[in-house]
Formats: structure tokens, C-alpha cells, sequence
């Protein structure tokens, strides 16, 4: 069964410590995406991946950080640096990152840090 | 600044009747539309899309309808079932970059 996972469906963290959100595909998907949902808002991008051993910013990467040493796997970690960290985060793959395919998103994991 | 942008939050159609959620976008260089459904605690699932170069796109029940001279685009269902309740996005690429709509949310009553 080909598809995205993402792990673990809920997090429960404390203020000030660092948290990794774990992403795997199997679909051989290149490119590889992680975004943010607040209530209210559209999903806005963190960072994106197009190839491995690369990746690069998206419009709120400040606060997170990101690996992309496997094609399959594109942990995102939210550290302490990033103000409001609770949110529920997706994670995308699309064939390409470069041309006109859709993006397969995992179920997402909802993470809240008091 | 938002670049897409779903200016109903929610909209509520009755069973059979057509449901029409739309989208405005501001950046003129986008040249890739798509429309996502999701279901909550879920990640969105892929509906339909649309290439700038056309301005009709058919699936079944879905049709997208892209208007490039005013920056509009329209996800007509017909007919609205049940099954349909789910909050809609919009989004728009451009490279590889996809910027998202804030998302309508659908109820259809039976």
C-alpha cells in the first residue's frame, strides 16, 4: 500500500524542549513538503525538499529545521526557538518538485506544547 | 500576504443541488490550480486540478472552472451529496512552491 505516514498522530510537549516529527513515503516520490495549520488559516509552508540532500525555505521556516538524507524520510524538528509551536503539521509528497503534479499529504500530527 | 484567498468560510447546500466554492488569487505568474478536500484530524486528499493554459477541467461530479482575466477559480459540484461535507482548498503553484486557500467548509444536508 503506497502512501504517506506520519508519526505520531498526537505530541505532547514542554515549552523549551526540541521535538522531531517523523515523515515516510513509499510512493518514490522526489519532492517532499511540510506544513503548518492553525485554525483559520490555509496550510502555510515550512520547508520543502526537491531532491535528497536538499531542501529549502518556505514562508515560516523560522524556528524549525529539517533532513532530507533518505528519499523516503523528511523528519521535521520544531525547536524551542519557535514561538508558537502549537499547531497540526502535514507533511506532502509530489512526484516532482518542479512541475505540475499534485501532492499527496500524510494524516497529519497534531502537536501541543505547554 | 495572502496570495490565495477563499473569502466563504463555510457554505451549506441541500442534497442534489449544485455547490459552488470559489477562489480568488492574486499573483498572475501561478500557472497551476488545485482543489483539495479534507476531512478533519486527516490530511487533504486531491480533488482536481487545472493547467493555466485552460479553463474548464471535468471529473465526474466535479468541474473546475479557471477565469486567468479575473484571477478566479470555482469548484462546481453536481449534484452535492452527503459524502461532500469536508472543508475545500484552493491552491495555486507556481514552481515549486504551492500557496494555499484558508479553506471552505461544505455541509451538505441530506
Amino acid at each position: 500500500d503506497g502512501g504517506i505516514t506520519q508519526s505520531p498522530k498526537y505530541l505532547f510537549r514542554k515549552e523549551g524542549q526540541n521535538v522531531t516529527l517523523s515523515c515516510e513515503q513509499n510512493l518514490n516520490h522526489d519532492a517532499m513538503y511540510w506544513y503548518r495549520q492553525d485554525p483559520g488559516q490555509g496550510l502555510r509552508l515550512i520547508y520543502y525538499s526537491q531532491i535528497v540532500n536538499d531542501f529549502q525555505k518556505g514562508d515560516i521556516a523560522e524556528g524549525y529545521s529539517v533532513s532530507r538524507e533518505k528519499k523516503e524520510s523528511f523528519p521535521l524538528t520544531v525547536t524551542s526557538a519557535q514561538k508558537n509551536p502549537t499547531a497540526f503539521y502535514l507533511c506532502a509528497s509530489s512526484i516532482a518538485g518542479w512541475a505540475n503534479y499534485e501532492q499527496y499529504f500524510g494524516p497529519g500530527t497534531r502537536l501541543t506544547v505547554t | 500576504d495572502q496570495q490565495v484567498k477563499q473569502n466563504s468560510p463555510s457554505l451549506s447546500v441541500q442534497e442534489g443541488r449544485i455547490s459552488i466554492l470559489n477562489c480568488d488569487y492574486t499573483n498572475s505568474m501561478f500557472d497551476y490550480f488545485l482543489w483539495y478536500k479534507k476531512y478533519p484530524a486527516e490530511g487533504p486528499t486531491f480533488l482536481i486540478s487545472i493547467s493555466s493554459i485552460k479553463d474548464k477541467n471535468e471529473d465526474g461530479r466535479f468541474t473546475v472552472f479557471l477565469n486567468k482575466s479575473a484571477k478566479h477559480l470555482s469548484l462546481h459540484i453536481v449534484p452535492s451529496q452527503p459524502g461532500d461535507s469536508a472543508v475545500y482548498f484552493c491552491a495555486a503553484s507556481e514552481g515549486n512552491q504551492f500557496y494555499f486557500g484558508t479553506g471552505t467548509s461544505l455541509t451538505v444536508i441530506p
